[in-house]
């Protein structure tokens, strides 16, 4: 596609559900990255993929929290058993080199996540 | 670990006047790189400017331009001419020469006044 595509853009649950959170990187990019950002907060790092690498799961906030990517693409963040600390916007970015600098990181819209 | 600092939560500037936000970082890195990212209403992050910090240089972009000051660990982004376009919140980031995300400033809502 022309961008970094999330889904959905608005999530509203019920506290102890689990959702899913999808991202469509840009065609071709083989870094794919998850941040969250909570409330007047900057962006807090969750995971990393990188082509078929083991992913950098070194920001996940706890166990309820994982993500895969398939076939080097799309990617699912899933939290288990929401809680109301977990609402914040969820934002995916993809990036066409390994290392960010010789490129830049393309962003998308980000899924706001509320729970109840 | 690496911390970045952005003293200003709010600020607001008249359309066609120049402002300035300012960052600080803490590293013991040498070599590393620093973005400014702007983010308006609709969510997106966009990328303003990015300099490399083995780079004298002042990096710039249009109406966008940084002082960078390696020794204070000072990383300001300068807006001249300010439009209504500009309104939107700016994250100020570090990147680790040898890491592979970014660790992000609180941010600064910016404000363009007509």
């Amino acid at each position: 596609g022309a961008g970094v595509s999330q889904s959905p853009s608005n999530k509203v649950t019920e506290k102890g559900k689990d959702v899913e959170l999808r991202c469509d990187p840009i065609s071709g990019h083989t870094a794919l990255y998850w941040y969250r950002q909570s409330l007047g907060q900057g962006l807090e790092f969750l995971i990393y993929f990188q082509g078929n690498s083991a992913p950098d799961k070194s920001g996940l906030p706890s166990d309820r929290f994982s993500a895969e990517r398939t076939g080097g693409s799309v990617s699912t963040l899933t939290i288990q058993r929401t809680q109301q600390e977990d609402s914040a916007v969820y934002l995916c970015a993809s990036s066409s080199a390994v290392r960010l600098m010789n490129t830049e990181a393309f962003f998308g819209q980000g899924t706001r996540l509320t729970v109840v | 670990a690496q911390t970045v600092t952005q003293s200003q939560p709010e600020m607001s500037v008249q359309e066609a006047e120049t402002v300035t936000l300012s960052c600080t970082y803490d590293t013991s890195e040498n070599n590393y790189y620093l973005f400014w990212y702007k983010q308006p209403p609709s969510r997106q992050m966009i990328l303003v400017i990015r300099q490399e910090a083995y780079k004298q240089q002042n990096a710039t972009e249009n109406r966008f331009s940084v002082n960078f000051q390696k020794a204070a660990k000072s990383f300001s982004l300068k807006i001249s001419d300010s439009q209504l376009g500009d309104t939107a919140m700016y994250f100020c980031a570090f990147m680790s020469n040898y890491g592979q995300n970014f660790v992000f400033g609180p941010g600064t809502r910016l404000s363009v006044l007509p």
